[in-house]
């Protein structure tokens, strides 16, 4: 089944500490992104890459990173995380058209 | 830079009824798409439209983008509860290939 999966699904945290939210698609997609969804404020592209080793900020990338060492994956790093960072997390992917195929969403709280 | 606004932000409807869900750019649109949201969950993706004119149905939803291509519609006919969700709507960005920009949502809420 063609998919984008993440995990964890939920996760509950501390500030300062380091977490990883993983993203993976089986459809062979070169562009993934990753999105936060804050109330009000619909879906903010963080970050994107449109290749392996090929990434670029979104519109809110402070205080994430991205690494893409491999077509399917394409893991969200939170170095040291803060409370405003609390929020849904979604991973997307896309093809040749520009339909984007999305995860379940990981949704983070920072204490 | 392109924005894309919905209305309305939030709608309550009793079941049965019809509604409709707008997406208004600033700029015109040269792909539009339509997601549902379940309340915490993923995005599935609904429909998309490009041509001016352009109208698609599927079950009882039905989504239209305007001769100019500046609006687009989501009309839902004998809403049931299953309808209930957030929609979102999202534009092909024209300075990037893979881009979208999104409108902030309307969330539906059905009575019954």
């Amino acid at each position: 089944e063609a998919q984008v999966t993440q995990n964890p699904r939920y996760l509950i945290t501390v500030t300062g500490k380091k977490l990883t939210v993983t993203c993976s698609q089986n459809m062979n997609h070169e562009y993934m992104s990753w999105y936060r969804q804050d109330p009000g404020l619909g879906l903010r592209q963080i970050y994107y890459s449109m290749n392996v080793e090929v990434t670029d900020k979104g519109d809110v990338p402070e205080g994430y990173k991205v690494s893409r060492k491999e077509k399917r994956n394409f893991p969200l790093i939170l170095e040291s995380p803060s409370p405003n960072q609390t929020s849904l997390y979604f991973c997307a992917s896309s093809g040749s058209g520009r339909k984007q195929f999305f995860g379940p969403g990981t949704r983070l709280t920072v204490l | 830079s392109q924005e894309l606004e919905q209305s309305p932000q939030s709608l309550i409807v009793q079941e049965g009824k019809n509604l409709t869900i707008n997406c208004t750019s600033s700029k015109t649109l040269y792909g539009l798409y339509w997601y549902k949201q379940k309340y915490g969950e993923g995005l599935i993706f609904l429909m998309m439209l490009q041509k001016g004119g352009e109208e698609k149905s599927h079950e009882k939803i039905t989504a239209k983008l305007d001769e100019k291509k500046q609006q687009s519609s989501l009309h839902i006919t004998a809403s049931q509860p299953s309808h209930a969700g957030i929609y979102l709507c999202g534009a092909d960005n024209i300075g990037s290939n893979y881009q979208l920009i999104w409108g902030a949502g309307t969330k539906l809420i059905i009575k019954p």
